[in-house]
């Protein structure tokens, strides 16, 4: 069966310190990958999205970078944090090119930038 | 673009009563809708979607959602809230993304609290 793996689950960074999120998927191939973020009050933000290795498409312009440099991982970085760039960050995975697709979400990453 | 908009940030039920979370949409073609739950936490998960098959869609732990075009609407109920109902939930639609796959576009949510 297919696990989405996601570490660390909290992490507390100061600012302008870099930052790395690993996010792995097991059991399936060629998946489609994306990480949101999640805000007090402001939802469930999409900041990136992979349909393969090396093809990131950005939906939010910001301090974040994303990469996929296998498969099943997608990495979120930062090489300076920012006090807005504190909240709860999501990668989730779906498996066909449809737009009534499934999302599994894994299980979040809180950050804290103080 | 396609957007969701879900009215009502907090919303607050007895047990036994009615749930009525609400979400429109925006979309300038036939929109694909969802509805994902979180507990705390945690990540989300899948309660039902819309796929044009039939208006009335009937979810997991008995929530169900009815797709109204003229109303621009896809309101989540269920008929008598448990105490294990409180969580958030989010209203989503999907988009076109580039390189032929889809994103999806969520609400901000709305927080469910069951009053015993």
């Amino acid at each position: 069966s297919q696990t989405i793996h996601q570490w660390p689950a909290t992490l507390v960074q100061p600012v302008g310190s870099p930052l790395s999120l690993e996010c792995t998927v097991e059991g399936t191939s060629n998946p489609n990958l994306y990480w949101y973020r999640q805000a007090a009050g402001r939802g469930l933000q999409l900041l990136f999205y992979s349909v393969g290795i090396g093809q990131i498409s950005s939906e939010v312009p910001q301090n974040l970078s994303a990469s996929r440099p296998q498969d099943r991982q997608f990495i979120l970085s930062s090489k300076k944090l920012l006090l807005s760039d504190s909240g709860f960050y999501l990668c989730a995975w779906s498996v066909f090119r449809h737009p009534v697709e499934k999302l599994f979400f894994g299980s979040g990453t809180q950050l804290s930038v103080l | 673009a396609q957007s969701v908009t879900q009215l009502g940030s907090h919303v607050s039920v007895s047990e036994g009563a009615l749930v009525l979370l609400r979400c429109n949409y925006s979309s300038s073609v036939p929109p694909y809708l969802f509805w994902y739950v979180q507990y705390p936490n945690q990540g989300l998960q899948l309660l039902l979607k819309y796929t044009s098959a039939a208006t009335l869609v009937k979810g997991i732990n008995g929530f169900e959602a009815e797709f109204k075009k003229s109303e621009t609407s896809f309101h989540l109920t269920k008929p008598s809230a448990h105490m294990r109902d409180a969580a958030e939930y989010f209203c989503a639609v999907s988009d076109r993304g580039t390189s032929g796959t889809y994103k999806y576009i969520f609400g901000t949510g709305t927080r469910l609290k069951v009053l015993a």
